[in-house]
């Protein structure tokens, strides 16, 4: 079956536009997650969806971060004044739903460079 | 909060020897998990073997095994007859155990860049 999908692959911002980067989990997983990885460092939690439950926004690491998950499935991460700061590769997960053994599944992520 | 640590930043081997790669983690939780993730240059993050904290035997998948010394807060990887396709980063992770609404974030180390050569 398919795997997570994100778009765009790559995206080229000025700083201080605003970006939206899309991730399209694997069907019938009620978890989603969104992880950044800046050059050189591991991966980075930004926030968590699981099911109709409130997102777990504790790894935003500013107020101009947000993501929403529109009817359970596609979640959009959006930064908003963009700084270059920002420029890393954004990782989206998903799994199939809350549990001790259950496996996160990577997409490709999105390559996000401010200039 | 938990912490991950991959003290080698890159490792090499020969094809088809043996190479081990280093993780240790700080917690105070007595149960979690612990993941290895092989990240290729197309970015995709693949699980390649996972141990649950509460189990004594070390996990293996084919080529792939861990040594858990839990007292020790260690996980190590061990690649065996390594080939030119293991060529990745590797990414150690840790995961709480599930608790009632809580998340079930990955917490990474920075990772070690695997090169096989031939």
């Amino acid at each position: 079956g398919a795997g997570v999908s994100q778009s765009p692959s790559n995206k080229v911002t000025e700083k201080g536009k605003d970006v939206e980067l899309r991730c399209d989990p694997i069907s019938g997983h009620t978890a989603l997650y969104w992880y950044r990885q800046s050059l050189g460092q591991g991966l980075e939690f930004l926030i968590y969806f699981q099911g109709n439950s409130a997102p777990d926004k504790s790894g935003l690491p500013s107020d101009r971060f947000s993501a929403e998950r529109t009817g359970g499935s596609v979640s959009t991460l959006t930064i908003q004044r963009t700084q270059q700061e920002d420029s890393a590769v954004y990782l989206c997960a998903s799994s199939l739903t809350q549990g001790d053994s259950y496996e996160q599944y990577f997409g490709p992520g999105t390559r996000l460079t401010v200039t | 909060a938990q912490t991950v640590t991959q003290s080698q930043p890159e490792m090499s081997v020969q094809e088809a020897e043996t190479v081990t790669l280093s993780c240790t983690y700080d917690t105070s939780e007595s149960d979690y998990y612990l993941f290895w993730y092989k990240q290729p240059p197309s970015r995709q993050m693949i699980l390649v073997i996972r141990q649950e904290a509460y189990k004594q035997q070390n996990a293996t998948e084919n080529r792939f095994s861990v040594n858990f010394q839990k007292a020790a807060k260690s996980f190590s990887l061990k690649i065996s007859d390594s080939q030119l396709g293991d060529a990745a980063m590797y990414f150690c992770a840790y995961r709480s155990p599930i608790t009632q609404g809580g998340s079930e974030k990955l917490v990474f180390g920075k990772g070690t860049k695997l090169t096989v050569n031939p």
